[in-house]
């Protein structure tokens, strides 16, 4: 099965910061990936899909970019609802797996 | 609304049997893959297999084939996760998710609790 790492396993930042999460697979997925955000006591939300679009109704500040086995998750500026855990999944193979997950948490 | 609502909190001995559901309204549910993804306490997201109600299709994960079962009942639009031997390490958070791609809806989960 294909291993998705993300890294760092957390961060803590402040509003209005500029952040950036990677997540590294172990074989080429081309652009088959996708980014959820989940808040505590929550199912997780779909952010962004084929590595790059915007899924409806997502603020513009989050982006994703990558293909291959390098990807990244940016937040322009940081607000106060972003403070969440965020997780990568890759669906190129036939076996679909999550990354570890990045914890975003107040500075 | 496209939804998936699945059924409530369960909590189960060792060795007994579970079936949890996961029912879709909004869409057409023969025409998307149903999936089921466990979160344990405190850790990360695992995907264990997928299913595709217009013909039963499955796909299991390695890690979770041979410990759970998926079926679904086109006729009710819903999808389950069955288990027939629970185990204490079974306790966790249960998804149900639209998708054999990106997970666009997410149920709103089901927690299960083995405990003696």
């Amino acid at each position: 099965a294909i291993q998705l790492t993300q890294s760092p396993s957390s961060l803590s930042a402040s509003v209005g910061d500029r952040v950036t999460i990677t997540c590294r697979a172990s074989q080429g997925i081309s652009s088959a990936l996708a980014w959820y955000q989940q808040k505590p006591g929550k199912a997780p939300k779909l952010l962004i899909y084929d590595a790059s679009s915007l899924e409806s109704g997502v603020p513009s500040r989050f982006s994703g970019s990558g293909s291959g086995t390098d990807f990244t998750l940016t937040i322009s500026s940081l607000q106060p609802e972003d403070f969440a855990t965020y997780y990568c999944q890759q669906f190129n193979s036939y076996f679909l797996t999550f990354g570890g997950g990045t914890k975003v948490e107040i500075k | 609304e496209v939804q998936l609502v699945q059924s409530g909190a369960e909590v189960k001995k060792p060795g007994e049997s579970l079936k949890i559901s996961c029912k879709g309204s909004g869409y057409s549910f023969t025409s998307y893959w149903i999936g089921w993804v466990r979160q344990m306490p405190g850790k990360g997201l695992e995907w264990m297999g997928i299913i595709y109600p217009g013909d039963s299709d499955t796909r299991y994960s390695p890690s979770f084939q041979g410990q759970v079962t998926i079926s679904a009942d086109k006729s009710i639009s819903t999808a389950y996760l069955q288990w027939s031997s629970l185990k204490a390490s079974d306790t966790a958070m249960y998804y149900c998710v639209r998708g054999d791609d990106a997970f666009d809806i997410w149920g709103q989960g089901t927690m299960v609790t083995v405990s003696s």
